[in-house]
């Protein structure tokens, strides 16, 4: 298994600029979600999704992040516009869903807002 | 609300020492407790979990952890260190594997 794949893996854009993320979560695992990694506040669960459905978005900072999962093998985490203080490392993780099924985490995308 | 604390946010041990990271986590309820591994540049790879039962749980690269519901605690342990587990060690709380609670993370260095 390719495990879950994440693109671009770096990205730097400046200031006021549209960024999206995309992630390819393990095939047949029905949750994914979305992490972001800084230093100041470790790593925080931004939005989670069952069956391609939104089912927790309570850690998304504001209204210029937005998710979606149009389909069980692809979702996108769009910061539009872009801040400095969007710079992070995030994560996407996907799990078949079950209440004790691990978590298996991309790689993750490091972005640089200038 | 559920938290953990990772008291030591850095760790320095000599290869072949033993090893002991500590988690204390608050929540209401028996938890799932995780600890995870983070190579650099990579994204968190799972050690080992707890959800009920034995109290000592076994992972993998020879980790194993101990829930201690009296003092709220989740130590991580390994009996000898080895190079290459110089890394940053993550604990986790939640009710569910969905919901996750990280710790702010121990990085561990190792010398030779």
């Amino acid at each position: 298994d390719a495990g879950v794949i994440q693109s671009p893996r770096h990205e730097v854009t400046e200031m006021g600029q549209e960024v999206t993320l995309r992630c390819k979560p393990i095939s047949g695992h029905n949750s994914l979600f979305w992490y972001r990694q800084t230093m100041m506040r470790g790593l925080e669960l931004l939005i989670y999704f069952n069956n391609n459905v939104p089912i927790d978005d309570s850690g998304m900072p504001e209204d210029r992040f937005s998710a979606k999962m149009p389909n069980a093998s692809f979702s996108t985490l769009k910061i539009q516009p872009s801040e400095p203080r969007d710079s992070a490392v995030y994560f996407c993780a996907s799990n078949s869903g079950g209440a004790q099924e691990t978590q298996y985490f991309g790689p993750g995308t490091r972005l640089l807002v200038l | 609300a559920q938290s953990v604390t990772q008291p030591d946010i850095h760790i320095t041990v000599s290869e072949g020492a033993s090893l002991e990271l500590r988690c204390n986590y608050s929540y209401g309820a028996t938890p799932y407790l995780f600890w995870y591994v983070q190579s650099p540049g990579q994204g968190l790879q799972l050690l080992l979990k707890y959800f009920s039962g034995d109290t000592l749980v076994q992972g993998i690269k020879g980790f194993e952890a101990e829930f201690k519901r009296s003092q709220s605690s989740f130590n991580l342990r390994k009996p000898t260190v080895h190079w290459s587990d110089a890394a940053e060690y993550f604990c986790a709380v939640g009710a569910s594997a969905s919901k996750l609670t990280f710790g702010t993370g121990t990085r561990l260095q190792v010398t030779l």
